[in-house]
């Protein structure tokens, strides 16, 4: 079956400006994380998405939202964007969530910001 | 909160040689525990994951990880490394069910010939 799908994959954009990021999670899961990567910090939990509500959130500011509609699909938005969000935007679904479930990563989004 | 430790930022190793990957986590009760692998330019591929019992866990392309209580520690270990082993590892924790996985820094592994 298809894998995680994100678009776009390659993004830039300029200080200010806002963006969202899209991701297919794998059929029939209805759990989708995602992540912000970069050289610095890593791997952080951005938030976790199930069944079109938010379930867990990581320690990022408001400006960095998301949503998933009923077709699991999910979005994330970053408004006024700053030169350190400039990262590897990683999705990843499972069937149900929560540590217990195995979560499929997409090849990420690259965003620059300049 | 719950932490995640690899002392290693970089590891060169001979293909056929034995590897050691070091993890040690900080968390009070029994952590879950994983180990991730990512290749340039893709997504993250589990390799195995502890949550109980048998404390040695077989993975993919033949991997095995060891859960050491005393130490805190869950090391990744392959026997005989090729060079298509070449990524990034990363080795990650999460308290309870239903709580997010905590990442460590990651372990950059390079094989030569």
């Amino acid at each position: 079956k298809a894998g995680v799908t994100q678009t776009p994959r390659y993004l830039i954009k300029t200080r200010g400006q806002q963006v969202t990021l899209s991701c297919s999670p794998i059929s029939g899961h209805r759990s989708v994380s995602w992540y912000q990567q970069t050289p610095g910090q890593g791997l952080q939990f951005l938030f976790e998405y199930f069944s079109e509500t938010q379930r867990n959130k990581g320690n990022f500011p408001g400006r960095f939202s998301g949503r998933q509609f009923s077709n699991s699909r999910s979005e994330m938005n970053v408004s006024t964007l700053e030169l350190g969000d400039s990262a590897l935007y990683l999705c990843a679904s499972s069937r149900i969530g929560g540590s217990y479930d195995e979560q499929y990563f997409g090849p990420g989004t690259r965003l620059t910001v300049t | 909160a719950q932490s995640v430790t690899q002392p290693d930022i970089h590891i060169t190793v001979s293909e056929g040689a034995s590897l050691e990957l070091r993890c040690n986590y900080s968390y009070g009760a029994t952590p879950y525990l994983f180990w991730y692998v990512q290749s340039p330019g893709q997504g993250l591929q589990l390799l195995l994951k502890y949550f109980s019992g048998d404390t040695l866990v077989q993975g993919i392309k033949g991997f095995e990880a060891e859960f050491k209580r005393s130490q805190s520690s869950f090391n990744l270990r392959k026997p005989s490394v090729h060079w298509s082993d070449a990524a990034e590892y990363f080795c990650a924790v999460a308290s309870s069910g239903n709580t997010p996985l905590v990442f460590g820094k990651g372990t950059r592994l390079s094989v030569i010939a």
